[in-house]
């Protein structure tokens, strides 16, 4: 079946020690994005990739990054994690489509991050 | 900027009852797509249907389906013969250019 997949699904770090996420799809969609998702709130897009082209939030802290090595894969690297980044980060993907816009997402587990 | 609000936080219902989630929405686009997703306690956020605002037909799906008025902005979802695995979060989500614009969620418990 064609998919959404994210490794690993728990990732524990301590506090300012880079971790990195990472996300693929078997869908072949050119568009991968990013969301944190805190407790019971709604999820927060941090950045999303059309093809290789970044789109950064306005509101994402620089302590985010992420990369795109090719259609298949994601990468969300927090360069110093502190206690306020621990969440859930979901990964989703989504193919262009022409007018009028479209943007079904189809969404990955998820990857919990714990801060110690 | 393209706003979702969910006015209700949490929902109960008994199982077989239906149920009516709301959601209205500000934008000033003419053509868009609005969602409702759900997301299963531990479980990953599914698409629970859509709705294209081009198309006066409300869409439904099974036991979903929408009150979908677009002059008045409101998109609810209406859950008919409530099963237990029903219980999740539901997010309402406004399809825009490139990304989505989700509602801060609903709460649904559904009882035995």
């Amino acid at each position: 079946d064609a998919m959404v997949i994210q490794n690993p699904r728990y990732q524990v770090t301590q506090f300012g020690k880079p971790v990195t996420l990472s996300c693929s799809q078997t869908l072949n969609h050119n568009v991968m994005y990013w969301y944190q998702q805190k407790s019971s709130q709604a999820p927060k897009l941090l950045f999303h990739y059309y093809d290789k082209d970044f789109n950064n939030e306005a509101d994402t802290p620089d302590n985010f990054q992420s990369r795109r090595p090719n259609t298949s894969f994601c990468f969300l690297d927090i360069r110093s994690p502190g206690l306020g980044d621990a969440a859930m980060y979901l990964c989703a993907t989504s193919r262009e489509m022409d007018s009028p816009s479209y943007n079904e997402q189809f969404f990955g587990p998820g990857t919990r991050l714990t801060v110690l | 900027a393209q706003t979702v609000t969910q006015s209700q936080p949490e929902m109960s219902v008994q199982e077989a009852e239906t149920v009516t989630l709301s959601c209205t929405y500000d934008t000033s686009e003419n053509n868009y797509y609005l969602f409702w997703y759900k997301q299963p306690p531990s479980r990953q956020m599914i698409l629970v249907i859509r709705q294209e605002a081009y198309k006066q037909q409300n869409a439904t799906e099974n036991r979903f389906s929408v009150n979908f008025q677009k002059a008045a902005k409101s998109f609810s979802l209406k859950i008919s013969d409530s099963q237990l695995g029903d219980t999740a979060m539901y997010f309402c989500a406004f399809g825009d250019t490139d990304k989505l614009i989700f509602g801060t969620g609903t709460r649904l418990q559904v009882f035995p």
